[in-house]
This record gives structure tokens, C-alpha cells and sequence, in this order.
């Protein structure tokens, strides 16, 4: 069975600091990642992913991940956080083997919180 | 939250009755979810249909049912059968390459009176 660990419920960051969200996951075969953002009652949207190549991945709103096998890790990261990036982050894996497309697997999320 | 569309966006229902959240996809996907989100729990998965006519329980099916007759809609029926059904419901749907990605509509929210 797969699963995502998010470690912190809430990271706090001043803005204008760099952020750092934590994500590590288990999966038996090779792992497709993934990054969703959520603002109060909407539904998530898309960062970004991890399928191959690259280790550092860069996606929507100036976010970028580091893939880290030997530590199967998949923190988000930014260089310079925004108070508009205050939302709930969602991390998630999907197992690369098997056939169809069945569901990701999520985090518990984590609360962002950027202070002015 | 393009070409996913849910309905309606707040549901009130009383105890003992069965409820229906619509989701309708334009956007071809071959896939359809539906997750339940609760506060420190992240998202679980209800059901999930790959093609049209079939679909699979995930990990949360009790108390719920679903239909897939058209590849655009995944409909899905809350029944009393469910014991804690207030909650945040997300539909997502997504193309068959398991590396695409899942996208996500506005969610519903159901709460039980």
C-alpha cells in the first residue's frame, strides 16, 4: 500500500523569508508525486509533479520540489514566500506499476501561513 | 477548477435521507473520483470509475454509491446507510496515463441537520 506523510500540520513564514513544506511517501514500485494547493472552500489546484528526469521540478506560482529517492522525500519549497501563498498544501503519490488510473493517495495537508 | 463542475455547492440534508451530488467533466478525462475531505484527515478516496459502466470502491465506499453512464458524469448518492456524512466532497477526474494527474472541481459541502 502507498501513503504520504506530511509531518507538520502548520509551517509559519514571514514573508520575503524562504518556505520549505515537508513530504515524505511510501510506495512499493517507482512514484509519480504531486503538490495541490487549497484556499478556504475551493477545491485543490495543481503545483506541480514529479514523473522522471530532474530532481528539482518547478511549477505554478514560483514553487519547485526536490525529488530525493534515497530519502523518498518530495519537499515543496519557494525562495521568497507571499502572504497570497497562505492556503492549505496537499502532498500526494501515485504508484508508477499497475494498470488504470486509480486514485492519488493524499497527506493530511499542511496550513501555510505567511505573516506579513 | 476548469471543466469540472459541481453541484450544489452547499447541501443541507436531515438524518435519514439519501442525497445525490452532481459532477459533470468537459474535459474528455477518462477518469473519475469522488474524495471525502475532513479537517486533519486530508482527502480519502470514495469510489473511482476508469471507463464508462464500471467503477471501484476506495478506501471509504460504506454508506455511499455511485453510477457512471456517461463518460462526463459521476454522480454520487449519500445514503443513511453513511453514519458521519457532513463533510467536503471533491469530485476529480483524470486522463489514463497514470502520470497525468488528477484535477479537481469546487467540491460540494453536505451537512447533516
Amino acid at each position: 500500500a502507498q501513503s504520504v506523510a506530511q509531518p507538520e500540520d502548520q509551517v509559519n513564514v514571514a514573508e520575503g523569508n524562504p518556505l520549505t513544506v515537508k513530504c515524505t511517501y511510501s510506495v512499493s514500485g517507482n512514484p509519480y508525486l504531486f503538490w495541490y494547493v487549497q484556499y478556504p472552500n475551493r477545491g485543490l489546484q495543481f503545483l506541480l509533479k514529479y514523473i522522471t528526469g530532474d530532481n528539482l521540478v518547478k511549477g505554478s506560482y514560483g514553487f519547485e520540489a526536490e525529488f530525493n529517492k534515497s530519502q523518498t522525500s518530495f519537499h515543496l519549497k519557494k525562495p521568497s514566500a507571499l502572504v497570497s501563498d497562505s492556503a492549505l498544501y496537499f502532498c500526494a503519490v501515485r504508484d508508477y506499476s499497475g494498470g488504470g488510473a486509480d486514485g492519488l493517495t493524499f497527506g493530511k495537508g499542511t496550513h501555510l501561513i505567511i505573516q506579513p | 477548477d476548469g471543466g469540472i463542475t459541481q453541484s450544489p455547492k452547499y447541501l443541507f440534508r436531515k438524518e435519514g435521507q439519501n442525497v445525490t451530488l452532481s459532477c459533470e467533466q468537459n474535459l474528455n478525462h477518462d477518469a473519475m473520483y469522488w474524495y471525502r475531505q475532513d479537517p486533519g484527515q486530508g482527502l480519502r478516496l470514495i469510489y473511482y470509475s476508469q471507463i464508462v459502466n464500471d467503477f471501484q470502491k476506495g478506501d471509504i465506499a460504506e454508506g455511499y454509491s455511485v453510477s457512471r453512464e456517461k463518460k462526463e458524469s459521476f454522480p454520487l448518492t449519500v445514503t443513511s446507510a453513511q453514519k458521519n456524512p457532513t463533510a467536503f466532497y471533491l469530485c476529480a477526474s483524470s486522463m489514463w496515463d497514470r502520470g497525468y494527474g488528477v484535477f479537481f472541481g469546487p467540491g460540494t459541502r453536505l451537512t447533516v441537520l
